[in-house]
């Protein structure tokens, strides 16, 4: 298994600014996925983020938005830009098991924006 | 893409009964299905897969099935505990041939002692 650590666990955002989010796996992996779990929804896949590419988005997702780095084999950022309360959410950092067939997740970060 | 459908509405069972929960879907048939558990203000832990050419799996207490002429899974846990009580996640390849899940909204469950 993975473990998967995510910080800030929670925040409270203005209007207007950008929040990074960051994910640290204690192994390496090859594909860091963010989901996004609005209030009493399904999780949503923002993107899929490769180490030494560019992040591959979901339909309704773009790079302005929600940035992404992948600078390495363990570790990966999502910044959410230009926050709204529409972005109030959790947001999740999730990795695959080796073969594909399971996912671990992070513990997510809460984020409400004022 | 795939729209799954798991009911909104919580489940309310007794201790020591079984708890079953279903998941439809529609569009293509998937290569597999996975079932999750979360716990409030805590990521998904996977529980089980099954693949399409498999009709049930088991694990312990949980026993998943899986028809694909249906379109449907059905998820149970026997001999429910209270410990059970956490809302279960179905999951499918985003598209065909991915290995990328989409998830259905969940179906929350509470065992009552």
């Amino acid at each position: 298994s993975a473990v998967i650590s995510q910080k800030p666990s929670r925040d409270i955002c203005q209007r207007g600014t950008s929040l990074t989010i960051q994910c640290q796996v204690d192994s390496q992996v090859t594909m860091m996925f963010w989901y996004r779990q609005q209030p009493g929804q399904s999780l949503t896949l923002i993107a899929t983020a490769n180490q030494g590419s560019e992040a591959t988005y979901e339909s309704g997702f773009v790079i302005d938005k929600f940035p992404i780095s992948r600078p390495n084999l363990t570790f990966s950022t999502l910044t959410v830009s230009n926050m709204s309360p529409e972005d109030s959410s959790i947001y999740l950092c999730s990795v695959e098991r080796t073969g594909g067939d399971e996912q671990y997740f992070g513990p997510g970060t809460r984020l409400t924006v004022t | 893409s795939q729209k799954i459908e798991q009911n909104s509405e919580a489940l309310n069972i007794q201790e020591g009964k079984t708890a079953t929960l279903t998941c439809n879907y529609t569009n293509y048939s998937p290569a597999y299905l996975q079932w999750y558990r979360q716990d409030p203000g805590r990521g998904p832990v996977f529980l089980l897969l099954i693949r399409e050419n498999e009709k049930e799996k088991r694990k312990e207490r949980l026993k998943v099935t899986f028809d694909t002429t249906l379109k449907q899974s059905l998820f149970h846990i026997t001999a429910s505990q209270p410990a059970d009580s956490a809302t279960y996640l179905c999951a499918l390849p985003l598209r065909g041939g991915s290995y990328i899940p989409t998830f259905g909204r969940g179906t929350s469950l509470i065992v009552h002692p």
